[in-house]
């Protein structure tokens, strides 16, 4: 099983800043096949990315994703304050597994 | 748009089994997957297993193998989720996701089962 870890667990920044979380995995992901989710309190995740880069329908440009083999990226350009919230990475090159997700919250 | 409605909370006894339900609107029920993914109180998301109506053979991650079912009924667009041989640590809110099937886009709005004595 792959094994996903994010990293930082918590990130304290303002509004307007630039996020970069990453998403590390225990082995090369396929065919950068990772997807990154959005998760505010009591809602269902919301999906931003697939394929490492590709954008949900939807999904404002100021998210981005990157990265392949073992090393991923999401990065916010420009954080709104709709954007603090919870994220996670997901692999699906094998089987389907999860990181713990990164808490980014208001500084 | 495509919704998925899932059915209301529930509680059940550990050693019990519960079936959760999926009802899909606005989309091409039988040619994309429903998957299901739980999440434990103040925990990470964990996939449990999917399945595409119209080849019926749904796939399921080792760690539920033998304890979940995944069905569809395609008159009704509607997924279902049962588990069985329940423990506390199942207590988690279910939720089902459609499209693809190896990423998730909708969710539905996610239904709690609480497992105690």
């Amino acid at each position: 099983e792959i094994v996903l870890t994010q990293s930082p667990a918590t990130l304290s920044l303002s509004p307007g800043e630039r996020a970069t979380l990453s998403c590390g995995a225990s082995q090369s992901v396929s065919s950068s096949y990772l997807a990154w989710y959005q998760q505010k309190p009591g809602l269902a995740p919301r999906l931003l990315i697939y394929d490492a880069s590709s954008r949900a329908t939807g999904i404002p440009d100021r998210f981005s994703g990157s990265g392949s083999g073992t090393d991923f990226t999401l990065t916010i350009s420009r954080l709104e304050p709709e954007d603090f919230a919870v994220y996670y990475c997901q692999q699906y090159g094998s089987s389907i597994t999860f990181g713990q997700g990164t808490r980014l919250e208001i500084k | 748009q495509v919704q998925l409605v899932q059915s209301g909370a529930e509680v059940k006894k550990p050693g019990s089994s519960v079936k959760v339900s999926c009802k899909a609107s606005g989309g091409t029920f039988s040619s994309y997957a429903i998957s299901w993914v739980r999440q434990a109180p103040g925990q990470g998301l964990e996939w449990m297993g999917g399945i595409i109506p119209i080849f019926g053979t749904a796939n399921y991650a080792q760690k539920f193998q033998g304890r979940v079912t995944i069905t569809a009924d395609e008159s009704t667009s509607t997924a279902y989720m049962e588990l069985s041989s329940l423990r506390s640590e199942d207590t988690a809110v279910y939720y089902c996701a459609w499209g693809h099937p190896n990423w998730f886009a909708p969710w539905g709005q996610g239904t709690l089962v609480t497992v105690c004595s």
